[in-house]
């Protein structure tokens, strides 16, 4: 099984909310990685997890808060957001995060803030 | 710090003729390079990487790449198109994050390839 699942497939919340977005993987992978994609860009790298330590943060916004609660899951918890934050959110796994191959990708979470 | 540059925003090919998309490197030291596609609304697919030997790497769905160490570039190829091949295609290669021991992944900004029946 190579899936990376991504829960919900689409969310619109106001600026007040509190959500929170799912990613699972039963690959066996020990890195776990959040992605923030604008249309037409490249996925820009936000949060990475290895062995379920927060290893990179790329300096991302404290209204965007990661978690991961076991090493098949990671969450990203959003609150206060700006219709800015407005984007596809990609999770992605790899076997480990310190020698890096191929990563794969969830189909995402379309978030609109409004 | 690694990086990686795509010189076309788009690509137009007839289904059935050969498609190329141009990714070009700069890296210290050996590089490694990934190619992924990305349709729609969906997240990206792994097509293939290069680490190291063979300098023409063979991936899913036909599609090979040819590393070119004197020319720096990463050429995607496929011999003969088709109408499905449609979309995003995002070069990339490894980056070693300073002072953290931890790898990333760098994207090129992407080529949209559009193919017509």
């Amino acid at each position: 099984d190579t899936e990376v699942t991504q829960t919900p497939k689409h969310l619109v919340m106001g600026m007040t909310n509190k959500k929170s977005l799912k990613c699972e993987q039963h690959m066996g992978h020990r890195a776990m990685y959040w992605y923030k994609q604008k249309a037409k860009k490249p996925p820009e790298l936000m949060f990475v997890y290895s062995y379920e330590k927060l290893s990179i943060n790329e300096s991302v916004p404290s209204r965007f808060s990661p978690e991961c609660p076991n090493s098949s899951l990671l969450n990203l918890h959003l609150h206060a957001l700006q219709p800015e934050d407005s984007a596809l959110y990609l999770c992605a796994s790899s076997q480990d995060g310190v020698t890096l191959y191929e990563q794969y990708f969830g189909p995402g979470t379309r978030l609109t803030v409004t | 710090a690694q990086s990686v540059a795509q010189p076309e925003d788009q690509v137009n090919v007839a289904e059935g003729n050969p498609l190329t998309v141009k990714c070009t490197y700069s890296v210290s030291g050996n590089p490694y390079l990934f190619w992924y596609v990305q349709y729609p609304n969906r997240g990206l697919q792994f097509l293939l990487k290069y680490i190291t030997g063979d300098n023409l790497v063979k991936g899913s769905y036909g599609f090979e790449a040819e590393f070119n160490k004197s020319q720096t570039s990463f050429h995607l190829k496929k011999p003969s198109a088709l109408v499905s091949d449609s979309a995003l295609y995002f070069c990339a290669v490894r980056d070693d994050r300073e002072n953290t021991g931890f790898q990333k992944l760098v994207f090129g900004t992407g080529t949209r390839l559009l193919v017509s029946p």
